[in-house]
């Protein structure tokens, strides 16, 4: 266990569906990540929050639309997603955004779109 | 351009023998470099670092890796690999991003790793 957890592991949802992934961290660590993970390709950073405060990331679209109430909760709110966003969803923490400190990983949420 | 290039999507390697999955860079400044592991169905998990110092950092699982600065490389070592370190292993290097100062890390596209018995 790396100390991130993530609900749900599995979603399978429509294109008209709203839903959202939740992950939580229980390591005092005051950054938080959604990534997106395709296969054969670099993982995408999708959202970076520090001390609950979102950083930006302009390239994702707003179909995604995530959610930082406290320093140890993240949350990813879906609505009318594509079949191309089906992937899996890391959420990661690190100590903070200095860049020097270790990501640790959530299992991941792997999403598929119908 | 910062980006990191992992040109081997897999190796292939006997049980006991050494193995090398490589890595290069290429970003301004100080390179923070990683290497991390992700089993199937698991999220990825961290190996080890370089920031600074000693250019041969020893990690977990039995792993190190070697910073060449003139190479901009990072490659992963292992002097006797086990059929347990079959997985998907991922490099990624700090970049300043946005404002602030900020950095996020840049990641490479992932090596599979295949050990023999």
């Amino acid at each position: 266990e790396t100390g991130v957890t993530q609900t749900p592991r599995h979603l399978v949802m429509g294109m008209t569906n709203k839903k959202s992934l939740k992950c939580e961290q229980h390591l005092g660590h005051n950054a938080m990540y959604w990534y997106k993970q395709s296969a054969k390709k670099p993982l995408e950073l999708m959202f970076v929050y520090s001390l609950e405060e979102r950083v930006e990331n302009n390239s994702v679209p707003s179909r995604f639309s995530p959610e930082c109430p406290n320093s140890s909760h993240l949350f990813l709110h879906l609505h009318t997603l594509q079949p191309e966003d089906s992937a899996l969803y890391l959420c990661a923490s690190s100590q903070d955004l200095t860049g020097g400190y270790e990501q640790y990983f959530g299992p991941g949420t792997r999403l598929t779109v119908t | 351009a910062q980006s990191v290039a992992q040109p081997e999507d897999q190796v292939n390697v006997a049980e006991g023998n050494p193995l090398t999955v490589k890595c290069t860079y290429s970003v301004s400044g100080n390179p923070y470099l990683f290497w991390y592991v992700q089993y199937p169905n698991r999220g990825l998990q961290f190996l080890l670092k370089y920031i600074t110092g000693d250019n041969l950092v020893k990690g977990s699982y039995g792993f190190e890796a070697e910073f060449n600065k003139s190479q901009t490389s990072f490659h992963l070592k292992k002097p006797s690999a086990l059929v347990s370190d079959s997985a998907l292993y991922f490099c990624a290097v700090r970049a300043a991003w946005g404002r602030n100062s900020n950095y996020q890390l840049i990641w490479g596209a992932g090596t599979k790793l295949i050990i023999k018995p």
